[in-house]
């Protein structure tokens, strides 16, 4: 079983629109939780951090269930530029290896 | 740096050639990884640094792939008699340190085996 599983997509949601997808993980000793952002042909880069009772960075919304082992981005009202792979990662707080989902594509049309 | 460099951007080879990657860090960044990505495929840990040392390289896939970083700084990750399936991008990535888990990557090198 991988450590990090993504439902790959796409998904293919109009402008404006909230799209969410999740991102499962196998390690229960998991502490710390990120959702990455990787345009096409770029590098990945930091979207934002995910924290137990859930936060918020404008239009994204990131949540963390522990129980059921998930984390959950959302994206309201959808940009065209939030087209994009989003990452999900996950580390244990004694493993400083950073394990990556394969992303989940996401296709925001005019 | 400003940021993550990595050289070349792009390497075409023939099997059975050995190549050299390199990584140069954004100043100040004791920690620094190795990720590999192939076409359509998630990030795959190959190996970590801790100043020079590894306490990880858990990922490199064979004994063909080696790594090294002097200095603290410029990593250089080896890969020896290329086989088709090493084909891919080679992403390096650096963090204030290990715990930070917050990774700058650079751009990456996109290695093609003939």
């Amino acid at each position: 079983r991988k450590e990090v599983e993504q439902d790959p997509g796409p998904f293919n949601v109009p402008e404006g629109a909230t799209v969410a997808f999740n991102c499962t993980y196998s390690n229960s000793a998991s502490q710390s939780f990120f959702w990455y952002r990787q345009d096409c042909r770029k590098e990945p880069k930091l979207l934002m951090s995910v924290y137990s009772s859930g936060n918020e960075d404008g239009r994204f919304t990131a949540q963390l269930n522990r129980a059921s082992q998930y984390i959950s981005l959302l994206i309201r009202d959808s940009k065209l530029s939030d087209s994009a792979t989003y990452l999900c990662v996950v580390t244990t707080s004694n493993d400083y290896k950073l394990s990556f989902g394969a992303g989940t594509t996401v296709t925001v049309r005019a | 740096g400003a940021g993550v460099s990595q050289s070349p951007s792009n390497k075409v080879t023939e099997k059975g050639k050995d190549v050299e990657l390199r990584c140069d860090p954004i100043s100040g960044h004791t920690a620094l990884y190795w990720y590999r990505q192939s076409l359509g495929q998630g990030l795959e840990f190959l190996i970590y640094f801790q100043g020079n040392s590894a306490p990880d390289k858990s990922g490199l896939p064979s004994d063909r792939f080696s790594a090294e970083r002097t200095g603290g700084s410029v990593s250089t990750l080896t890969i020896q008699r290329t086989q088709q399936e090493d084909s891919a991008v080679y992403l390096c990535a650096s963090s204030l340190h290990p715990g930070a888990n917050v990774l700058t990557f650079g751009a990456g090198s996109r290695l093609t085996v003939l």
